[in-house]
């Protein structure tokens, strides 16, 4: 158990629709990232978020968009759902910003299907 | 150019077994972080070992090692003793001092362990 939380474990929905992702990060982690990882294009960074602000930004579409509250959990919104959306969504936390020793722990992940 | 190569998209092992997974990187940052990731089945992400560029030995973590030839650019996951339960995709990761905030990650290598 990484101590990083997300739910909910499987979201089912249907094209078009929006869903909201949860994560909370491992205590004492001020930094929350997205991934999306499906078979065709692996594991893909969408976007990092430290202490409450976007730190960095990865390949994510404009249809998502996500935050980090003050309790430091984060979520991540996807609109206009489409087929290709399907994957499974990991967060992780890391003790800082960045760094080469910043080690990232990862989330149980949630996986969304689009039909 | 792949900051993370992985050329082994399978690898088999009989039980007990010692295996290596290769990992090659590239950077011209000399202070760097090396990560290595398991992912069963069930698709949550293990953090198993870290090394630092500036480590002067090889991480160990219980039956993991890591195999850290700088000059070559290269950091082999070994796991010893293999085990049914390491059957999984095992994933390499960087990440650089010039670039903090970016985590790569290679294409994995699925490990299959024979009894």
């Amino acid at each position: 158990d990484s101590g990083v939380t997300q739910t909910p474990k499987h979201l089912i929905t249907a094209t078009g629709q929006r869903v909201t992702l949860r994560c909370s990060p491992r205590s004492g982690d001020l930094s929350v990232y997205w991934y999306q990882q499906s078979l065709d294009q692996g594991l893909q960074f969408l976007i990092q978020y430290y202490n409450g602000e976007e730190r960095a930004k990865g390949n994510i579409l404009e249809r998502f968009s996500a935050q980090q509250f003050p309790d430091l959990h984060s979520e991540l919104n996807l609109s206009s759902l489409e087929l290709g959306d399907s994957a499974l969504y990991f967060c992780a936390s890391s003790a800082l910003a960045g760094g080469p020793s910043d080690t990232q722990y990862f989330g149980p992940g949630t996986r969304l299907t689009v039909l | 150019a792949q900051k993370i190569t992985q050329t082994q998209p399978g690898m088999f092992v009989q039980e007990k077994e010692a295996v290596t997974l290769d990992c090659t990187y590239d950077t011209s940052d000399p202070s760097y972080g090396l990560f290595w990731y398991k992912q069963p089945s069930s698709g949550e992400m293990i953090f198993l070992i870290y090394q630092g560029s500036y480590d002067q030995q090889n991480a160990t973590e219980g039956r993991y090692s890591l195999n850290f030839q700088k000059a070559r650019k290269s950091a082999n996951l070994v796991i010893s003793a293999s085990q049914l339960g390491d059957s999984a995709m095992y994933f390499c990761a960087m990440r650089e001092s010039s670039t903090g905030n970016q985590f790569y990650f290679g294409t994995g290598t699925s490990l299959t362990v024979i009894p």
